[in-house]
Parts: structure tokens; sequence; C-alpha cells
């Protein structure tokens, strides 16, 4: 159980296109999910906090207008990267907490910007 | 938010050698410290949890230790193995609920 599916694993787009990431609980309903940057070697650094149907809370630094996010249920959130450039590239992995349970990790989404 | 510290960031031991891996974390309301494991280019997975109503806990050859006065906590593997290498990370619960806020991880080789 506790199955976060996270699509696209790995993309490549050019600079200035923006890219979508969708993070799904596949069979547990999720309140919250979270998203996290990866550098290699690095540790996750949060992005925000996102509950199904309201505004997601981003952490200090991260700019919400460059990474849109939306929770339109219970089981689905998206990262949306606009505009994408080259420092943008990085590994993104979501995660999924019902509760005041552990949280679930997605697989993870590799993101290059040419 | 929370700040969380971790040390070492490498880490090499002889396999059945025993390896720690130790966290401080700076918000005294923080109440749940999850450990992750990671390998390379996969999704962390949690491997052990703690509570702040308990001071440690085992399960098999990992075991976590809570001193919330100091306000750290530390991961004690036994007995390691080849398989436990891999990058383990520690977390401690935000102040307003449900977020982690990552130790910046530990890369654990086991030499067979």
């Amino acid at each position: 159980g506790a199955v976060v599916s996270q699509h696209p694993s790995w993309v490549i787009c050019k600079s200035g296109t923006s890219v979508k990431i969708e993070c799904r609980s596949l069979d547990f309903q999720a309140t919250t999910m979270f998203w996290y940057r990866q550098f290699p070697k690095q540790s996750l650094m949060l992005m925000a906090t996102s509950n199904e149907g309201s505004k997601a809370t981003y952490e200090q630094g991260v700019e919400k207008d460059k990474f849109l996010i939306n929770h339109a249920s219970l089981t689905l959130s998206t990262l949306t990267v606009t505009s994408a450039h080259p420092e943008d590239s990085s590994f993104y992995i979501c995660s999924a907490v019902t509760g005041a349970g552990p949280q679930h990790f997605g697989d993870g989404t590799r993101l290059s910007i040419l | 938010g929370e700040n969380v510290e971790q040390h070492p960031s490498t880490l090499s031991v002889q396999e059945g050698d025993s390896a720690v891996i130790k966290c401080t974390y700076s918000d005294s309301a923080s109440n749940y410290f999850p450990w992750y494991k990671q390998e390379l280019g996969k999704r962390p997975q949690l491997i052990i949890d703690i509570r702040s109503n308990v001071g440690e806990k085992k399960d098999q050859r990992i075991a976590v230790t809570l001193n919330k006065t100091a306000k750290h906590f530390s991961l004690h593997i036994t007995e390691t193995q080849p398989e436990d290498s891999a990058v383990y990370f520690c977390a401690a619960e935000g102040n307003t609920g449900n977020q982690f806020y990552f130790g910046t991880g530990t890369s654990l080789t086991v030499i067979p």
C-alpha cells in the first residue's frame, strides 16, 4: 500500500518551455502533498506544501510564480516549472501523506533544460 | 523552518561493523523524526521513525535514539551488509505539522 506515482520520470526540454510534473497517490487519499528539489549528492529541499483545494504554501526563497502547484484532488498534485531555464535542471520529488502518517515518496522526475 | 544538521556526510565501515549517523534539529516543537534510505536515482524509502514520546525504537538491525532535551537523534545500524550502502537522510517534522525538513545526508559505504 501507500504507492505514489510520479510522471514523467525524465524530461528534457528547451529553455523557455514550461514543464508539468504529476504526483498521484494510487491507493490512498493524500491530505497533503509535498514537492522537493534535490541536486546531485545533496539533500531534499522542501519547496512547497500542497493541501487539496487550497493554495500551496511555499518555502522561503522558492518563487511561487516560477513553480506553480495545483492540488485539485486528494490523489493528484501537479508542479509546473514555468519558462524553465538550465538552472532549473534538477531532480524533483513529490511525497504524499494522509493524516499524521509518514511521507510516501514518488520515484522523482529528472528535469534537464537545454 | 526547522534546521536539521546531519553528520557525518560520508561513512565507510567494514561489513559486520556498526554504523552510527547523528542528527540535530532546532525546533523544540518537532515531534516526529523519520529516517530515509535513498539509493542512487531512486525514491527515499522510510526505514524507521520515532516520535517524541519514546527515547528509542528498534527494528531488527536498525535502531533510532532520540534525546529531546538535547534535540538530537541518531540512527544505528548493526551487523552492516553491503546492501546497506546508500545515502541516509534524517528528517524532522516542522512546527506546522506534516512538513519534513531533511538533513544533508550521509553516504554510507559498507566494504565487503
